[in-house]
């Protein structure tokens, strides 16, 4: 069945670049996400890509796609404080119900 | 501007007791989705309904029941309650094939049975 992992854990310095990894197993999924969940709060979209594209840019965030490595990234420039939070990646199952498979969720730690 | 409402926010139970999960939306959304969220696991999807009348099982529906008799509300029931249900659990809706549109979830409710 479909999967999607993530690495757990990152922790990065206030300024620096964060690049939060994802792998995927549908390759019939049409859109991929990146959602973002602060303490006590649901989650929130960050940003998705189109399976065809390979990079979308908005602001600080970068979505990189590799379709061959099923492959997914989220890269945070400038990473401030306020991005500490999960960050979740996500692929559509593929049908017509909106069915999400999530990963575990990337815990991001910024140190001042 | 209320969004997806889920209530309780805490709730803690002892095993083998019932309660119901509210979740209304006021965005006139027609797709709704209950996901629970387990440390370390991700969110699993548990039911979900594509309008009014209609509700389909997720990856993990066992041990809860679901109905949407309106637009507005998706009610997650839980019969008996068990430790393995100890989770924080999310609604979430959308307007329409959320393939290409986001998901709106609830801020949640964290459950635990004990």
């Amino acid at each position: 069945g479909e999967d999607v992992e993530q690495s757990l854990f990152l922790s990065v310095r206030e300024g620096d670049s964060s690049v939060i990894n994802c792998t995927y197993t549908d390759s019939s999924s049409t859109y991929l996400y990146w959602y973002k969940q602060e303490p006590g709060a649901g989650l929130q979209l960050l940003t998705y890509i189109f399976s065809n594209m390979d990079m979308k840019q908005d602001q600080r965030l970068t979505v990189l796609l590799n379709k061959k490595d099923k492959h997914l990234s989220l890269r945070i420039a400038d990473t401030q404080t306020g991005d500490s939070a999960i960050y979740f990646c996500a692929e559509s199952d593929g049908g017509n119900t909106g069915k999400l498979i999530f990963g575990q969720g990337t815990t991001l730690q910024v140190k001042p | 501007n209320a969004g997806v409402t889920q209530t309780p926010k805490f709730r803690i139970l002892k095993i083998g007791q019932s309660m119901t999960l509210q979740c209304t939306q006021d965005m006139n959304h027609n797709y709704m989705y209950w996901y629970r969220q387990d440390p370390g696991m991700g969110l699993k999807l548990i039911y979900y309904s594509v309008g009014a009348g209609i509700t389909d099982k997720g990856e993990v529906p066992n041990g809860y029941n679901v109905s949407r008799s309106t637009t507005e509300d998706f009610p997650l029931r839980l019969e008996l309650a068990a430790p393995s249900q100890t989770s924080v659990y999310f609604c979430a809706s959308s307007p329409q094939n959320p393939t290409n549109e986001k998901l709106f979830f609830g801020s949640g409710t964290q459950l635990s049975v004990l």
